[in-house]
Parts: C-alpha cells; sequence; structure tokens
C-alpha cells in the first residue's frame, strides 16, 4: 500500500541554521512527491512538487527536495532557518489511478530558537 | 487570481446535528477534494470530485457525503455528529489531471468544527 513516513515529530534549530526535515515513500512506480507547510490556524500552502526530471527540485521560500529513488526518500531541506519558517511540514504522495488523493505523512513540527 | 474559499471558517454543533461544509476552488479548476485533519489521525482523504462525480472516495463511515455542483463548487455534510467529528476540515483544488497527484493542489484555510 502506498504510504508517506516523516520519522521526526518535531524538531528545533536556531534560526540561520540549516534544516533537512526526512520524508520516506512507499510506491510501486515513479512517485508524484509534495511538500507542503501548515502555520498555525492556516490551510496547506505547497512548498515544491517532483513529478519527473532533475531530482533536485526549487520551490518557494528558499527550500529545496531532493528525489532518491534508491532510498525511497524526498528529504526537505534549506541553507539557513528563519524564524518565519516555524510551522508544520508535510510530505504527501499522490495516489494512483484516476483520482487528485494525496496521502500525507503525520507531520514534522518545526520549532526555530532565535 | 482568487485562491480557495471554504465557508464557515468556524461552526459549533451538538451530537447528533448534522452540518454542511462550503468550498469554492479555484476558478477553472473542476477537482474538488475534502480532507479531515486531527491531531491524533492527522490528514485523511475524505473524498474527491471532478465534474460533479465522486471519483474517489476515503475510508469514512456513510454519515460524511459530499456532492460537486455544475460550477464546480463543493459541498460536504456530515449527519447525526459526534464528538469525534470535530475536526479541521480542508477543502483543496486542482485542475482535472489525470489524477495520481500530476497537478497541484491549492488548499482552502479550512473550517474548524468543533462538536459538543
Amino acid at each position: 500500500a502506498q504510504s508517506v513516513t516523516q520519522p521526526d515529530i518535531h524538531i528545533t534549530v536556531s534560526e540561520g541554521a540549516s534544516l533537512e526535515l526526512r520524508c520516506n515513500y512507499s510506491y510501486g512506480a515513479t512517485p508524484y512527491l509534495f511538500w507542503y507547510v501548515q502555520s498555525p490556524g492556516q490551510g496547506l500552502q505547497l512548498l515544491l512538487k517532483y513529478f519527473s526530471g532533475d531530482t533536485l527540485v526549487q520551490g518557494i521560500k528558499g527550500f529545496e527536495a531532493e528525489f532518491k529513488r534508491s532510498q525511497s526518500s524526498f528529504n526537505l531541506r534549506k541553507p539557513s532557518v528563519h524564524w518565519s519558517d516555524a510551522a508544520e511540514y508535510f510530505c504527501a504522495v499522490g495516489a494512483r489511478g484516476a483520482t487528485n488523493k494525496l496521502i500525507f505523512g503525520t507531520g514534522t513540527l518545526l520549532a526555530v530558537q532565535p | 487570481k482568487a485562491g480557495v474559499t471554504q465557508t464557515p471558517r468556524y461552526l459549533i454543533k451538538t451530537r447528533g446535528q448534522q452540518v454542511t461544509l462550503s468550498c469554492s476552488p479555484i476558478s477553472g479548476h473542476r477537482s474538488v477534494s475534502w480532507y479531515q485533519q486531527t491531531p491524533g489521525q492527522g490528514l485523511q482523504f475524505l473524498f474527491e470530485y471532478f465534474s460533479e462525480t465522486q471519483r474517489n472516495k476515503g475510508n469514512f463511515p456513510g454519515r460524511f457525503s459530499g456532492r460537486q455542483f455544475s460550477n464546480s463548487r463543493s459541498e460536504m455534510n456530515v449527519s447525526t455528529l459526534e464528538l469525534g467529528d470535530s475536526a479541521l476540515y480542508l477543502c483543496a483544488s486542482s485542475l482535472a489531471g489525470r489524477g495520481g497527484g500530476d497537478y497541484e493542489q491549492y488548499f482552502g484555510p479550512g473550517t474548524r468544527l468543533t462538536v459538543t
């Protein structure tokens, strides 16, 4: 079955430090992969997506992610975190078949220390 | 271009009542999906509508239903509310797409439903 695992429930980093959020997926073919961010009381905002091609994808707000098929991973990175990056981050995979259903991971809550 | 709008933003209901939530997708988007978000279960897919037809359905009881109108606006209904239905209900819209997530989905701000 398709699934997404985000092993880190909560991460705290210092402002200016680098960030890597982990995401592993289970999918039988080349997946469509997404990272979304959710601020408190808000909906989800798409940070970036991978459909095909270059395995390093750039997104908004200075985020990037790398698709690694051999590791079934799609980790999110940012070289220097800003206090405004504090939020919850969700990795998702597009379900198979004629549907736009997304399967989400459980999320990683990011706290940023001054 | 206006984003996805959801009404109402907040709702308080009593057990046993029913509720209807509304979602207006981005202009031109024909696919609307609904998700339930709770602290315990995370983000769970409810159903997807495309061109007024339900294209996919998640693992929720029959108390949860939805529909889509010819202008792509969608409603979801929950009958006989239970305490466990308290959640943030998110709506997402996208262009038609073949499915499989090949089009970006844009989420609304959600409706916060509290059942007492």
